[in-house]
C-alpha cells in the first residue's frame, strides 16, 4: 500500500478484555516496528520484526503483550487482559530491509481501557 | 539503555523565524532519525541522519556522532511547523530499536 495502515482507529475496551491491533506495513517492506504513546510514557519502542522473526522483543511491558507476523506482511498486537494502564496510542512502523533505514509510521491505534 | 536529551522543552516562534532544536544522546548510535508529530498525531520522518548533514526544504540537520549530539534547523517558519519534534537513536549495540526523546513542542504564531 501507499503508507502504513492500522486498525481499528480507536478501540475502547473494558477491563480484562483481550484486544488485537493491526498492522499493514508498506508493501515490500520487511522491518516493522510496535510503539505505544502515552502521556506519562512519551514514545516506547514495543517490538521489532525482521520478516517473520522477531530479534527484539525488549520493550513488551508484560507477558500479557504478545505480537505475531505473518507472511511476512501484516501484524497483530494482542493485549490480553486489559488493564487501564494500556490506554495508550499503539504505533507502527516499517522500513525498507533494516532497522538502519528510515521508518514510516502509520497513524496509530487509539486504545481506551474502560 | 541508551538516554536522549531534547533541547528546548517548548519553543514559541513568529512566522517567519529560525530556530535550532538539539538532541544529545549518552552512548554510540549507528541510527538517528528526526520526526514531526503533526496537531492530528501523524509522525512524519524528517531525516534519518546518522551522522552528517542533511537539507530537506527549509528544514536542514547535522549529527556530529564523535561529541553525540544532533541539530535540527528550521528556517523561515511558518504555522504548518508548529507539532512536536521527535529525535530518536539506536544504539550500536541494539537490534531495530529507535529510542526515543521527550520532543521539542513548537507553535508558530502567525
Amino acid at each position: 500500500g501507499a503508507g502504513v495502515s492500522q486498525s481499528p482507529s480507536n478501540k475502547v475496551t473494558e477491563k480484562g478484555k483481550d484486544v488485537e491491533l493491526r498492522c499493514d506495513p508498506i508493501s515490500g517492506h520487511t522491518a516493522l516496528y510496535w510503539y505505544r504513546q502515552s502521556l506519562g510514557q512519551g514514545l516506547e519502542f514495543l517490538i521489532y520484526f525482521q520478516g517473520n522473526s522477531a530479534p527484539d522483543k525488549s520493550g513488551l511491558p508484560s507477558d500479557r503483550f504478545s505480537a505475531e507476523r505473518t507472511g511476512g506482511s501484516v501484524s497483530t498486537l494482542t493485549i490480553q487482559r486489559t488493564q487501564q494502564e494500556d490506554s495508550a496510542v499503539y504505533l507502527c512502523a516499517s522500513s525498507f530491509q533494516t532497522s538502519q533505514e528510515t521508518q514510516y509510521f502509520g497513524p496509530g491505534t487509539r486504545l481506551l481501557v474502560l | 539503555g541508551i538516554q536522549v536529551e531534547q533541547s528546548p522543552p517548548d519553543l514559541i516562534l513568529q512566522e517567519g523565524a529560525n530556530s535550532t532544536l538539539r538532541c544529545n544522546f549518552s552512548d554510540s548510535v549507528n541510527n538517528l532519525q528526526w520526526f514531526h508529530q503533526n496537531p492530528w498525531g501523524q509522525l512524519i520522518n524528517l531525516f534519518y541522519i546518522p551522522s552528517g548533514t542533511k537539507q530537506n526544504g527549509r528544514l536542514s540537520a547535522t549529527t556530529v556522532a564523535t561529541e553525540r549530539y544532533s541539530l535540527l534547523y528550521i528556517s523561515s517558519s511558518q504555522t504548518t511547523d508548529s507539532g512536536v519534534y521527535f529525535c530518536a537513536v539506536g544504539a550500536t549495540d541494539s537490534w531495530g530499536k529507535l529510542q526515543f526523546g521527550a520532543g521539542t513542542q513548537v507553535v508558530v504564531t502567525p
